[in-house]
């Protein structure tokens, strides 16, 4: 299976900037996905492989990296990203990291 | 506005049985594909279970093979998932999620439906 590994917690202040990682255990290609999930949600969709903005999702957000790692990008950071953000990749099969909780200061 | 509603969790106790339903709205639920997503309390997500748009191809992770079954009925626009011999740590949040079979990835997910396995 393709291990990808997150860091499991943040915390930011409102306005800045973060930089969310993900390391896969293998190369994914591009073929890697974000989703936010918040308290007691099912998951949404933010980013598709790697770099795509997901319908609906603001531009605060955004994606890159290709291979083995990627990141997420929000900036800037407002009260209602608080949320546990998950990479997701399927280019073999579909895992999931374990989720970065983000916090605000 | 798509819409995945599941349906059929409960409390069960090993070695028993459970189906899920997840009744699709919003788009043509028969042109895609769709899986099965689950969550244990206070960890990460794991994929279990996919069917093509058509019943063609299933495939499911190994940790449920050979106990879960997934299967549609397009005329009812619903997904479901049989799950037999039930163990402890199929406890989780089941959740039902449409397939964007172009970049693999999950556009849409339900709301999810608990599952409790306990003695």
């Amino acid at each position: 299976d393709t291990v990808l590994t997150q860091s499991p917690a943040l915390a930011v202040s409102p306005g800045e900037r973060v930089s969310i990682s993900c390391r896969a255990s293998e190369g994914v290609n591009s073929y890697m996905h974000w989703y936010q999930q918040k308290p007691g949600q099912q998951p949404k969709l933010l980013i598709y492989k790697a770099s795509n903005l997901a319908s609906g999702v603001p531009a605060r957000f955004s994606g890159s990296g290709s291979g083995t790692d990627f990141t997420l990008t929000i900036d800037p950071v407002e009260a209602d990203d608080t949320a546990t953000y998950f990479c997701q990749q399927s280019w073999n099969d579909w895992t999931f990291g374990g989720g970065t909780k983000l916090e605000l200061k | 506005e798509v819409q995945l509603v599941e349906s059929g969790g409960g409390l069960v106790k090993p070695g028993s049985s459970l189906k899920l339903s997840c009744v699709a709205s919003g788009f043509t639920f028969s042109s895609y594909g769709m899986h099965w997503i689950r969550q244990a309390p206070k960890k990460g997500l794991e994929w279990i279970a996919l069917i093509y748009y058509d019943s063609s191809n299933k495939y499911y992770a190994d940790s449920v093979k050979g106990r879960f079954t997934i299967s549609r009925d397009n005329s009812k626009n619903t997904l479901y998932l049989e799950m037999n011999s039930l163990r402890s740590e199929d406890t989780a949040m089941y959740y039902c999620a449409k397939w964007d079979g172009s970049y693999d990835y999950f556009d849409y997910w339900g709301q999810g439906v608990m599952v409790t396995v306990s003695s």
